[in-house]
């Protein structure tokens, strides 16, 4: 079975600073892997997902992902930090088989901005 | 463009009391998933279904019950309310998972039991 660790449950930078939340996977195979947000009384929103296309994903709100397999993860990054990027965050993995049905997701990344 | 439409978004429930929380969902997919979300503990499946009729049970399935009548409805049972069933709960859908679909979120449903 699939699972992803995040690491880090609170991740704090300043306005303007690199945003780096860790999310590593366990599968046999590389799988579909997604980095969600969600704000404050909201539901979860998709940032963005890899599929196999292309290792470096491009997600809304200037965030980015890059699947590394030699790693097993798929960091989130942003270069330059806004207070509104602050949410939490949720790393989320599925599998390819014909039989796939369900997401499993981490823990979570608080991220706070601050100024 | 409605979603994935959850009522209530509150709600207070005293021990042993029985409630249902609604999903209903306009974009005709086949999958659908309750979650609750409990502090520091991430997204704990429930229970999920894969098509009208067909129902599966999660990580943490006791003390609810699902049903699947419909594409658009998947409705989350708690009979006899306890304390630990305090959470918020999210319903989402998606296309097929084995495609690389993501899962489209309602905003949740916020349950206190006292």
């Amino acid at each position: 079975a699939q699972s992803v660790t995040q690491l880090g449950s609170h991740v704090s930078v300043s306005e303007g600073a690199l945003v780096l939340l860790r999310c590593n996977y366990s599968s046999s195979v590389p799988p579909y892997l997604f980095w969600y947000v969600q704000y404050p009384n909201q539901g979860l929103q998709l940032l963005l997902k890899y599929t196999s296309a292309a290792t470096l994903v491009k997600g809304i709100n200037g965030f980015e992902a890059e699947f590394k397999k030699s790693e097993t993860s798929f960091h989130l990054t942003k270069p330059s930090a806004h207070m509104s990027d602050a949410a939490e965050y949720f790393c989320a993995v599925s599998d390819r088989s014909g039989t796939a049905s369900k997401l499993t997701f981490g823990t979570g990344t608080r991220l706070q901005v601050t100024l | 463009n409605a979603g994935v439409t959850q009522t209530p978004k509150f709600r207070i429930l005293k021990i042993g009391q029985s409630m249902t929380l609604q999903c209903t969902q306009d974009m005709n997919h086949n999958y659908m998933y309750w979650y609750r979300q409990d502090p520091g503990m991430g997204l704990k499946l429930i229970y999920y279904s894969v098509g009208a009729g067909i129902t599966d049970k999660g990580e943490v399935p006791n003390g609810y019950n699902v049903s699947r009548s419909t594409t658009e409805d998947f409705p989350l049972r708690l009979e006899l309310a306890a304390p630990s069933q305090t959470s918020v709960y999210f319903c989402a859908s998606s296309s097929p998972i084995n495609l690389g679909s993501p899962l489209h979120f309602g905003n949740g449903t916020r349950l206190t039991v006292t």
